[in-house]
């Protein structure tokens, strides 16, 4: 198994651009997450999922859309890339053990940089 | 009042030295409670979940005191390899994860 995946390791864009940050997992979790870290403020959440067609916002939602179209993959959207979303981004992916979300494990992260 | 606070450290130890962390969380309803391992430039990694009646894995000791919203992690016997960020995560709901910003512990030889 590959665990998660993400892609791509590293991007720097322009402000205004747009982009896609992909995940996936083959551990057929139904539970997945996006995070950001930065400095000094720990892992936050964005969005997350319960399952395919299913996704709701996290902490730190807005500049970012999120879609589950299959249990796999799970992208993350950078609408109008602005400088603030400088980051490293982690998809995080989790069994669920009845209604509770089990232990997330975590793709290698993706380096973003917004000029 | 931060959700989940951690000192962020650094914590200086020798190798062999015995090491406490703590974190403390302030939603009375939390119900799952673990540590993560984060090496620098890495993703972060389940260490170990804590339970009420405390656990141990190793040289790892977690523990957790509701009545004080309080959670540890003793690391004892520290190794160079225990260097690292480690980071006090809590549950509440079904799958609301809140992370602390982490402590940073540094082993030196």
């Amino acid at each position: 198994n590959a665990g998660v995946t993400q892609t791509p390791k590293f991007q720097v864009l322009k402000t205004g651009q747009s982009m896609t940050l992909q995940c996936a997992q083959d551990m057929n979790h139904e539970y997945m997450s996006w995070y950001r870290q930065d400095p000094g403020m720990g892992l936050r959440l964005i969005h997350y999922s319960v399952g395919a067609g299913i996704t709701d916002q996290g902490e730190v939602p807005n500049g970012y859309n999120v879609s589950r179209s299959t249990t796999e993959d799970f992208p993350l959207r950078l609408l109008s890339a602005a400088p603030s979303q400088t980051s490293v981004y982690f998809c995080a992916s989790s069994s669920m053990t009845g209604k509770s979300t089990d232990t997330q494990y975590f793709g290698p992260g993706t380096r973003l940089t917004v000029l | 009042r931060k959700e989940v606070e951690q000192d962020p450290g650094p914590f200086n130890v020798p190798e062999g030295a015995t090491v406490a962390f703590n974190c403390t969380y302030s939603n009375s309803a939390s119900q799952s409670f673990f540590w993560y391992r984060q090496d620098c430039r890495k993703e972060p990694k389940l260490l170990m979940s804590v339970y009420s009646s405390g656990n141990e894995d190793g040289r790892f000791t977690a523990q957790l005191n509701r009545a004080s919203q309080y959670i540890s992690l003793l690391i004892r016997d520290s190794k160079l390899s225990d260097s690292a960020t480690y980071l006090c995560v809590v549950l509440s709901g079904y799958s609301t994860l809140t992370f602390g910003k982490g402590t940073m512990l540094l082993v030196s030889p």
